[in-house]
């Protein structure tokens, strides 16, 4: 089956301690993104990779960083998370930057 | 950057009704899509639909590219259709999609 997985769905963590969401897509996608949603101000993108190492900045990058050293991985990484950073956050993939983007189901994070 | 705008913010329903949601667009677009955001939280996508239209069951959408909007029909609504939709445009000059702040729809039985 087609998908994109993100893991974890949940997780609750203290400010400081460092984590990664990591994001698997099995469609052999070139295009990769991550996003966050908050209410009030929808969603917005974090990063996105054009292709295997290829990375750049979205409109929220402070405070998170990515990698992309294959094509189907691209790990969202917050080295000292902050109460701020709590939010639902999606990872998308698709062909390139103009065909249909797929989601991940998501992942939770609460900063505490 | 693009502006999406979409209306109406909510809707409320009964079991059986139609409705036409509404995406205006600011610019030019290399993608348009329409996603369901379902009570846990998921995005489901329903349509890419840059421009023409498109069915799927009950659901039905249509993008007049030149006008720069996009309408999601749908017909015989169902309790299942609650959640929040949302409209999302990827303009010729950026990389990224650009949601709409989405509408509210419930669904009454």
């Amino acid at each position: 089956e087609a998908q994109v997985t993100q893991n974890p769905r949940y997780l609750i963590t203290v400010t400081g301690k460092k984590l990664t969401v990591t994001c698997s897509q099995n469609m052999n996608h070139e295009y990769m993104s991550w996003y966050r949603q908050d209410p009030g101000l929808g969603l917005r993108q974090i990063y996105y990779s054009m292709n295997v190492e290829v990375t750049d900045k979205g409109d929220v990058p402070e405070g998170y960083k990515v990698s992309r050293k294959e094509k189907r991985n691209f790990p969202l990484i917050l080295e000292s998370p902050s109460p701020n950073q709590t939010s639902l956050y999606f990872c998308a993939s698709s062909w390139n930057r103009n065909t249909e983007a797929f989601f991940g189901q998501g992942t939770r994070l609460t900063v505490v | 950057g693009i502006q999406v705008e979409q209306s109406p913010p909510d809707l409320i329903l009964q079991e059986g009704a139609n409705s036409t949601l509404r995406c205006n667009f600011s610019d030019s677009v290399n993608n348009l899509q329409w996603f369901h955001q379902n009570p846990w939280g998921q995005l489901i996508n329903l349509f890419y639909i840059p421009s023409g239209t498109k069915q799927n069951g009950r659901l039905s959408a249509t993008t007049v590219a030149t006008e720069r909007y996009s309408l999601l029909y749908i017909s015989s609504s169902q309790t299942t259709d609650s959640g929040v939709y949302f409209c999302a445009a990827l303009p010729k000059s950026d990389y990224k999609l650009s949601f709409g702040a989405g509408t509210t729809v419930t669904v009454r039985a």
